[in-house]
């Protein structure tokens, strides 16, 4: 088992929809979790980041983490074909100072 | 302008001919970091550095080699490479105890 899945699509959604993105993950110690936006031929940005359980809400993007079921998502509302991206989820130990495992990503395009 | 700069953006070569893709960052980040990116495979971290004269391997280390003499530079060497070494690469730096991560443009890579 991986120690971070993920659905790699692709996605495909119609402008204004919402997006719901997903990760699940093995390992109980990862306490930050990240998610990155990567458009074609370039590097992964940051988009959002949570620490422990909760959800965080940041414009149209939340980030949502269930550290019970181990599994995290990003919501995405009211869609546009700029949010068309391949999104990478990333997770953590220990403030950081341990490195970043990432899920192999979820490409979306949104239909203009 | 902060960034993570990386070079070549694209390289083909032949299987054995020593390779050299450089990294810099003007952002005076102690931590950075080489990964690989593969189709369903997602990013795999290759070494990683937590300052000057300290490198780690990752989780693929193996036929690659990293140094870090200076802060601000972090080359990934190949001293033999091999058809599957064919991938796109990308190098990242980030504050140690931060969560985000800057990623370079990326470097495709072709072994034949």
């Amino acid at each position: 088992q991986k120690e971070v899945e993920q659905d790699p699509g692709p996605l495909s959604v119609p402008e204004g929809a919402i997006v719901s993105l997903n990760c699940t993950y093995s390992n109980s110690a990862f306490q930050y979790f990240m998610w990155y936006r990567q458009y074609s031929r370039k590097g992964p940005e940051l988009l959002m980041y949570t620490y422990s359980s909760g959800n965080k809400e940041d414009g149209r993007f939340t980030a949502q983490v269930d550290k019970s079921s181990k599994y995290i998502s990003l919501f995405i509302r009211d869609s546009q074909p700029s949010d068309s991206a391949t999104y990478l989820c990333a997770m953590s130990a220990r403030n950081y100072g341990q490195n970043f495992v990432f899920g192999p990503g979820t490409r979306l395009s949104v239909l203009p | 302008e902060a960034q993570v700069t990386q070079n070549p953006r694209y390289l083909i070569t032949v299987t054995g001919k020593k390779l050299t893709v450089t990294c810099s960052q003007n952002m005076n980040h102690e931590y950075m970091s080489w990964y690989r990116q593969d189709p369903g495979l997602g990013l795999r971290q290759i070494y990683y550095s937590m300052n000057v004269e300290v490198t780690d391997k990752g989780d693929v280390p193996e036929g690659y080699k990293v140094s870090r003499k200076e802060k601000r530079n972090f080359p990934l060497i190949l001293e033999s490479p091999s058809p599957n070494q064919t991938s796109l690469y990308f190098c990242a730096s980030r504050v140690v105890g931060g969560e985000k991560l800057f990623f370079g443009s990326g470097t495709q890579l072709s072994v034949l």
